[in-house]
């Protein structure tokens, strides 16, 4: 059974710009939860989505944004992009929000200049 | 709010010995622990979990202890080998049927000597 996959695994972007990242979860799973890694923040929970609603979200401005389709398959979106967004972002899918088992992808490297 | 504490930061032992991660969460609703392993330029890997029924749980060289009382759990690795080498994230969850959501440590990086 395939893994998560998560594109574009690198992403260049510029202060101002913005992005849209995309997560495809394990297949049978629906919820996909969403996670920026930093050197300093560690670990931080964005949001999770099952069922096409967003049913948690993180302390993160309102410029990180995200949806899920009916395919499960989620993006995040950030806009008016900060040098402070740069992080690996992770997705994780679980087959349902209560079934906490989180498998996750490579992840995406932002970097913004 | 809710918050894990994790120690060491930094560990290294010598292929053979074991390694012991300890972290400290604050919401005493949490119930649900898993530990991930990392390793350079890839995404967190589930490698054991317990949940809060449960005091220990063991795989192989791999083995999770949770004191429910102290409100702490830790990661026991035994007969360490070099390609155990990554870091080590614990973290906390609420159980619900509206959340998965994870309340991670900062990370113990793992070296172990050959």
């Amino acid at each position: 059974k395939a893994g998560v996959t998560q594109t574009p695994r690198y992403l260049i972007k510029t202060r101002g710009q913005q992005v849209t990242l995309s997560c495809s979860p394990i297949s049978g799973h629906r919820s996909v939860s969403w996670y920026q890694q930093t050197p300093g923040q560690g670990l931080q929970f964005l949001f999770e989505y099952f069922s096409e609603t967003q049913r948690n979200k993180g302390n993160f401005p309102g410029r990180f944004s995200g949806r899920q389709f009916s395919n499960s398959r989620s993006e995040m979106n950030v806009s008016t992009l900060e040098l402070g967004d740069s992080a690996l972002y992770l997705c994780a899918s679980s087959l349902r929000i209560s079934y906490n088992e989180q498998f996750f992808g490579p992840g995406t490297r932002l970097t913004v200049l | 709010g809710e918050n894990v504490e994790q120690h060491p930061s930094t560990l290294s032992v010598q292929e053979g010995d074991s390694a012991v991660i300890k972290c400290t969460y604050s919401d005493s609703a949490s119930n649900y622990f898993p530990w991930y392993k990392q390793e350079l330029g890839k995404g967190p890997q589930l490698i054991i979990d317990i949940r809060s029924n449960v005091g220990e749980k063991k795989d192989q060289r791999i083995a999770v202890t949770l004191n429910k009382t102290a409100k702490h759990f830790s990661l026991h690795i035994t007969e360490t080998q070099p390609e155990d080498s990554a870091v080590y994230f614990c973290a906390a969850s609420i159980s619900s049927s509206n959340t998965g959501k994870l309340i991670f440590g900062q990370g113990t990086t793992l070296q172990v000597k050959p």
